[in-house]
């Protein structure tokens, strides 16, 4: 089974619906992550956490929220999608016992905002 | 802020070849990755550099870094068709184990 995992895989979603993506681990990693890919952009920092209590921005924060359920469990919100949020999203884990940097990820989420 | 930039964007190199693949960033940091990612895929880790002259190899790549000159290198050796696919650097920014991406190398290895 796959250490990181994210549901759903593919979603395609209308302007102004809400939309959560999940993210779970099983490698006990204590730091988790979400990226979004957008093709010529790279990986850019949505939100990121280090335990259920702590959260913090990333540097493209605006228009998502997370909420840390469980050490294991990571979600990513969108309140009210646009099309602009079009992308591959991913959910990543670190370790601090490991220095804290290494980032493993999940397989990702394409999401489509008609 | 700190940037991360990678040369070239685009490589398209025949088997046999060899080629290596920069990774320029713009503040200081000790710590530095190299990630695989095929088509419709997630990243995989490739390298981890996490002082300042180390050099790592893996079948027929090879990663360095130079954290004086701000610089890593992924030099491809002999390459192969399985080799392509596009390779992200990423650098800790020094702060919360935050890593910033580059915009990522996308590797064609033809015939």
């Amino acid at each position: 089974d796959a250490d990181v995992t994210q549901t759903p895989r593919n979603r395609i979603t209308k302007t102004g619906k809400r939309i959560m993506l999940e993210c779970s681990q099983t490698k006990g990693h204590d730091r988790m992550y979400w990226y979004r890919q957008d093709p010529g952009l790279g990986l850019r920092l949505i939100y990121y956490s280090f335990d259920v209590k702590d959260i913090n921005k990333g540097e493209i924060s605006d228009g998502y929220s997370v909420s840390r359920q469980a050490q294991a469990k990571f979600s990513l919100s969108l309140e009210s999608a646009i099309p602009n949020q079009t992308a591959l999203y991913f959910c990543a884990t670190s370790d601090l016992a490991g220095g804290g940097t290494e980032q493993f990820f999940g397989p990702g989420t394409r999401l489509t905002v008609l | 802020e700190l940037k991360v930039e990678q040369n070239p964007l685009f490589l398209s190199m025949q088997e046999g070849k060899n080629y290596t693949i920069y990774c320029n960033y713009s503040t200081t940091s000790d710590r530095l990755y190299w990630y695989r990612q095929d088509p419709g895929k997630s990243l995989e880790s490739l390298f981890v550099l996490l002082s300042n002259g180390a050099v790592k190899q893996e079948g027929r790549l090879m990663a360095s870094l130079d954290t004086k000159a701000r610089l890593s290198t992924l030099h491809i050796t002999a390459a192969v068709h399985d080799l392509s696919a596009t390779y992200f650097c990423a650098v800790n920014t020094g702060t919360a184990s935050k890593l910033t991406f580059g915009t990522g190398t996308r590797l064609q290895v033809t015939l």
